[in-house]
């Protein structure tokens, strides 16, 4: 399975709504689909899993949906420490396999 | 809070060896599943190996079968990576990860440096 993100690089000023897409080439099974974030020189912190549940201490601004192959990160209003590198993953047939990523920055 | 700390990374020639470890704290290992996970500039993040909680079944990707092992020591809460003919493509920070739900990781660590390199 092959994870494509888009877009590459997202610029966005602070308050402002952050849209981003992830997209596998075969269907997710069970809706095992992850996203991650991940600042410089940190390790990744998962944010969601399973499509749409936010995992532990994770504020509501993050929001996962999709189904299929196709799969959305919404995060509502961007707040300084959110501009990072954020990936998705899917697991599927004892295999684990993340995306390339999408860069938030700062317009 | 749990907690993860990796050691071992280090400098190898092409060919050559190195063991990772991961020290666990904050959760009882043997109630979780665990597994490595890879990222390097060239290759992303990159799933490495997995290991159930029971200590069976364990997984590996492709472009380490046969060549990486990984195990854990329940009674000492620590997890391993030995890492077998290194090649230059084997170049990341390795990190170890609690397995969330079998399909996420949830905790992670810092990471340790490999470089393979003549």
């Amino acid at each position: 399975v092959v994870l494509t993100q888009s877009p590459g690089t997202l610029s966005l000023s602070p308050g402002e709504r952050a849209t981003l897409s992830c997209r596998t080439t075969q269907s997710v099974s069970d809706g095992y689909l992850a996203w991650y974030q991940q600042r410089p020189g940190q390790a990744p912190r998962l944010l969601i899993y399973d499509v749409s549940s936010r995992a532990a201490d994770i504020p509501d601004r993050f929001s996962g949906s999709g189904s299929g192959t196709d799969f959305t990160l919404t995060i509502g209003r961007l707040e300084p420490e959110d501009f990072a590198v954020y990936y998705c993953q899917q697991y599927r047939d004892s295999r684990w396999t993340f995306g390339p990523g999408t860069k938030v920055e700062i317009k | 809070e749990a907690l993860l700390v990796e050691s071992g990374g280090g400098l190898v020639h092409p060919g050559g060896s190195l063991r990772l470890s991961c020290a666990v704290s904050g959760f009882p290992l043997r109630d979780y599943s665990m597994s490595w996970v890879r990222q390097s500039p060239e290759r992303g993040l990159e799933w490495v190996s997995f290991m159930k909680n029971t200590g069976s079944p364990i997984y590996y990707a492709d472009s380490v079968r046969g060549r990486f092992t990984i195990s854990r020591d329940f009674g000492r809460t620590s997890m391993f990576l030995q890492m077998n003919s290194l090649r230059a493509e084997d170049t990341g920070t390795y990190y170890c990860a609690r397995t969330w739900r079998t399909n996420s990781f949830d905790i992670w660590g810092q990471g340790t440096v490999v470089t393979v390199s003549s």
